[in-house]
């Protein structure tokens, strides 16, 4: 039961660029900061954006992060066949019942 | 190079118990924050439990009381003790390295390439 919300999918053409929305609360993404994940067909999660706009090594900077009050939002440009796969956002939460919370997860495709 | 290779799954009866394994390399287990973090087949990411490097242990409320994480030092290695087993808890398990660069600010930086449990009778 992920307390983030992202939709379920978005789809552009090679080239293109999508966006990823992960809405959350004041307990989560507005007190904490965000973090993205890529998730490649049958492979692990992998570190894709920490601290809402940081991009570790390695990553090119056709993804970005942005964060404003309770929302993240991840960006992907110039969209190859390659970023098909499952993206989650993640952040810490203030509640009692769980310490670190994932969004419900977005399904790239490229068209 | 840092990496996390777990190991330990299988198929268990409802009830039942499992240790989970992480074995690390590249890097100290005990000067980090480690996690484990579940997901069920078809589904999302699911955080399970946390030990601090000053090895405060925390759980998801789902499995608090069933599971318990901990260390071995000399091993460099995280362990996820699974007790009470249910078929909800049937999930591939990654262990992974935790990191904060500032207060209210944490993320996963390295996942292991997970281990199966399946609960079932």
């Amino acid at each position: 039961q992920s307390v983030l919300t992202q939709p379920p999918s978005v789809s552009a053409a090679p080239g293109q660029k999508v966006t990823i929305s992960c809405s959350g609360s004041s307990s989560n993404i507005g007190n904490n900061y965000v973090s993205w994940y890529q998730q490649l067909p049958g492979t692990a999660p992998k570190l894709l954006i920490y601290d809402n706009n940081k991009r570790p090594s390695g990553i090119p900077d056709r993804f970005s992060g942005s964060k404003s009050g309770t929302s993240a939002t991840l960006g992907i440009t110039g969209l190859q066949t390659g970023d098909e796969a499952d993206y989650y956002c993640g952040t810490w939460d203030s509640s009692l019942s769980v310490l670190y919370v994932f969004g419900t997860g977005t399904k790239v495709t490229v068209l | 190079e840092v990496q996390l290779v777990e190991s330990g799954g299988g198929l268990v009866q409802p009830g039942g118990s499992l240790r989970l394994s992480c074995a690390a390399s590249g890097f100290t287990v005990s000067s980090n924050y480690m996690s484990w973090v579940r997901q069920a087949p078809g589904k999302g990411l699911e955080w399970v439990s946390v030990i601090y490097s000053g090895g405060s242990t925390y759980y998801a409320d789902s499995v608090k009381g069933r599971f318990t994480i901990s260390r071995d030092n000399s091993k460099n290695t995280l362990y996820l003790q699974m007790n009470s087993l249910r078929a909800e808890d049937t999930a591939v398990y990654y262990c992974a390295r935790g990191k904060s660069s500032s207060s209210h600010a944490y993320y996963f930086d390295y996942w292991g390439q997970g281990t199966l449990v399946t609960v079932s009778s």
